[in-house]
């Protein structure tokens, strides 16, 4: 079954870009969505962003002038890229697969904690 | 704010049945995208609870039941149990925004 696994730094300067990897393991990252969500430490949770394994895209409106998601399908990675971090983005990243058009998020990674630091 | 909105918190004494609504608009649940359910135990991912509005994944109990009507949803859990101490969360898609939409999670206390 279809494994998912966060990775990158968990301590980020504000002002700088964040940046994640998630490595899917067990299946192929093809002809799937895949999509990243965080959640602020005690708080609920936010989706940022989505990709096709074609590479379309579809982004949080309320991120998507600072987030980047891409995929590597040769390597079986998903990535996030994050602009400009304040404080408000220290959270667990999970990365989750989609699968359907516009479905639930199953199965997730275990998240990565990232902090954003002064 | 969330797109749908959750009950902050709910709770029930073991062997009781407890019910948690959703409540979205018409962009959402009442577009008629469907409703999935998440559980978060401490220290965990979410891990979908129920999908599809009323589907149980394969080793998810009968005790855990979910049903769609209009702009809302709503989850029930019978027999309540220690273990289902955890943060429910339900999400859906919305047309206005484009994108998936979450309730800002309910933590079910079991007393």
């Amino acid at each position: 079954q279809v494994q998912l696994q966060e990775s990158g730094p968990g301590l980020v300067k504000a002002s700088e870009t964040l940046s994640l990897t998630c490595t899917v393991s067990g299946g192929s990252i093809s002809n799937s969505y895949w999509s990243w969500i965080r959640q602020p430490p005690g708080k609920g949770l936010e989706w940022i962003a989505n990709i096709h394994s074609s590479g379309t895209t579809n982004y949080n409106p309320s991120l998507k002038s600072r987030v980047t998601i891409s995929v590597d399908a040769s390597k079986n990675q998903i990535s996030l890229k994050v602009n400009s971090v304040t404080a408000a983005d220290t959270a667990i990243y999970y990365c989750a697969r989609v699968p359907g058009y516009r479905s639930r998020f199953d199965p997730w990674g275990q998240g990565t904690l990232v902090t954003v630091s002064s | 704010q969330s797109a749908l909105t959750q009950p902050p918190s709910v709770s029930g004494a073991p062997g009781q049945r407890v019910t948690i609504s959703c409540t979205g608009s018409s962009s959402n649940i009442g577009a008629g995208y469907n409703v999935h359910w998440y559980q978060q135990l401490p220290g965990t991912a979410p891990k979908v609870l129920i999908y599809d509005n009323n589907n149980r994944p394969s080793g998810v109990p009968e005790r855990f039941s979910a049903s769609k009507s209009g702009t809302s949803a709503s989850l029930a859990i019978t027999g309540l149990q220690a273990e289902d101490e955890a943060d429910y969360y339900c999400q859906s898609y919305d047309i206005y925004l484009s994108g998936w939409v979450f309730g800002g999670g309910t933590k079910l206390t079991v007393l």
